[in-house]
């Protein structure tokens, strides 16, 4: 089945550490996203990516860094710089300049990042 | 600046109680508006996208429509199982291949 999948589903991070989540897809899309959920807001966007090797920071970027060195993966590391991470991060990716129906962003399940 | 409200905040009916979602928008050329339903602690899934005023699209008891400042998602005859989160979005032409620009949803909660 083609699909996004996100992985770890809760992650701990203790002071000054860095942990970072996982997003796959299978989907043969070249654009991926991560946003960001917090209670009573809507999506932030974080960083997203249209091609391997490229990417660029989106609304919310400071504490955060990515990587796409594969089409399939779009890592992002959280670093000790990002004050207040806890929140619910979502991974989605689309085919971003594609005719009608084809830029819909589809999302994975999401990761929820705890602070001990 | 391109911006997305939803009204109201949370809805709650009665099953079978038929009633609409608000989705109000400013942007800049509108290439798309996306329906999307959250269940609480999961991704949001994928319903419905919009591309021009006068458009409607329905899946089961959902109906989605579009003008040129606003999109209702009209809910007919809901169940319980319609409780959900419903997030809207749009893109600009000029956003393309770049983020979705999302409202804060709207809490729904269908009691039997």
């Amino acid at each position: 089945d083609g699909g996004i999948t996100q992985s770890p589903k809760y992650l701990f991070r203790k002071e000054g550490q860095n942990v970072t989540l996982s997003c796959e897809q299978n989907l043969n899309h070249d654009a991926m996203y991560w946003y960001r959920q917090d209670p009573g807001q809507g999506l932030r966007l974080i960083y997203y990516s249209q091609i391997v090797n490229d990417f660029q920071k989106g609304d919310i970027a400071e504490g955060y860094s990515v990587s796409r060195e594969k089409k399939e993966s779009f890592p992002l590391t959280v670093t000790s710089a990002q004050k207040n991470p806890t929140a619910f991060y979502l991974c989605a990716s689309s085919i971003p300049f594609g005719g009608r129906g084809q830029e819909t962003q589809y999302f994975g399940p999401g990761t929820r990042l705890l602070v001990l | 600046e391109d911006q997305v409200t939803q009204s109201p905040e949370a809805l709650r009916l009665q099953e079978g109680e038929s009633s609409s979602l608000n989705c109000s928008y400013t942007v800049s050329g509108l290439r798309g508006l996306f329906w999307y339903r959250q269940d609480p602690g999961k991704g949001p899934e994928f319903l419905f996208t919009l591309y021009s005023a006068g458009e409607e699209k329905e899946k089961e008891r959902l109906k989605a429509t579009l003008t040129k400042k606003e999109s209702f998602l009209h809910i007919t005859a809901p169940k319980p199982e319609d409780s959900a989160t419903y997030l809207c979005a749009v893109q600009a032409y000029n956003q393309a291949g770049t983020a979705l620009i999302f409202g804060k949803g709207t809490t729904l909660s269908v009691s039997s």
